[in-house]
């Protein structure tokens, strides 16, 4: 297993265009959680599965962003008119609801800069 | 809410020496994890130690210890023996153990920016 991969892991756009950005998670994770990082700032959480099911959204998460997870595997995050406010690193982490202490293990990221 | 302070934006370590990053936090619950993540420049964030709320001793893997101090609201990690390997932004986060939909969820903190010298 490669562990949490995303791609792309750069996206550079300009402001009004539509991105996403995909996560496959560790085969045997249930849960998917997506976050966003801003620079020198900790990761803020924006939603997370467990399998397909999206239980729960953040206020930061606006009517442009949507996220899915069609087969209870890789995830999808998608942004709609995209604007300056918008750049950010997005961190996708899964995890096993059994195991414990419910660790997350995190993807490498995808950048994202809106010209 | 749950909120969860770094007050030291950046700590520096001679190699071979001991740094301590001080983290706080703020909640109601008394069932919760804490966690010490590590995110090197470039690169993923990764699991450097965990703590349950309810267990008295203070968590240690390798070089890493905690010093957790419930009443105080404080998890502070302690890094011996420092690497140069050890150089990143180090996150404490916070995540209650109740069931229900917040299952899972991470709150993090600010972040502290560690440098090794060598």
């Amino acid at each position: 297993d490669t562990g949490v991969s995303q791609d792309p892991r750069h996206k550079i756009t300009k402001r009004g265009q539509n991105v996403t950005f995909r996560c496959d998670p560790i085969s045997e994770h249930n849960r998917l959680y997506w976050y966003r990082q801003t620079l020198g700032q900790g990761p803020e959480f924006l939603t997370y599965f467990q399998n397909e099911a999206q239980l729960e959204k953040s206020r930061l998460l606006s009517d442009r962003f949507s996220a899915e997870r069609p087969k209870g595997s890789f995830s999808t995050l998608e942004i709609q008119r995209t604007e300056q406010g918008d750049s950010a690193m997005y961190l996708c982490a899964s995890s096993l609801e059994s195991s414990g202490a419910n660790v997350l293990t995190f993807g490498a990221g995808s950048r994202l800069t809106v010209l | 809410a749950q909120t969860v302070t770094q007050s030291q934006p950046e700590m520096s370590v001679q190699e071979a020496e001991t740094v301590t990053l001080s983290c706080t936090y703020d909640t109601s619950e008394s069932d919760y994890y804490l966690f010490w993540y590590k995110q090197p420049p470039s690169r993923q964030m990764i699991l450097v130690i965990r703590q349950e709320a309810y267990k008295q001793q203070n968590a240690t893997e390798n070089r890493f210890s905690v010093n957790f101090q419930k009443a105080a609201k404080s998890f502070s990690l302690k890094i011996s023996d420092s690497q140069l390997g050890d150089a990143a932004m180090y996150f404490c986060a916070y995540r209650r153990n109740a069931g229900g939909t917040s299952y899972g969820k991470l709150t993090f903190g600010q972040g502290t920016i560690l440098t090794v010298h060598p």
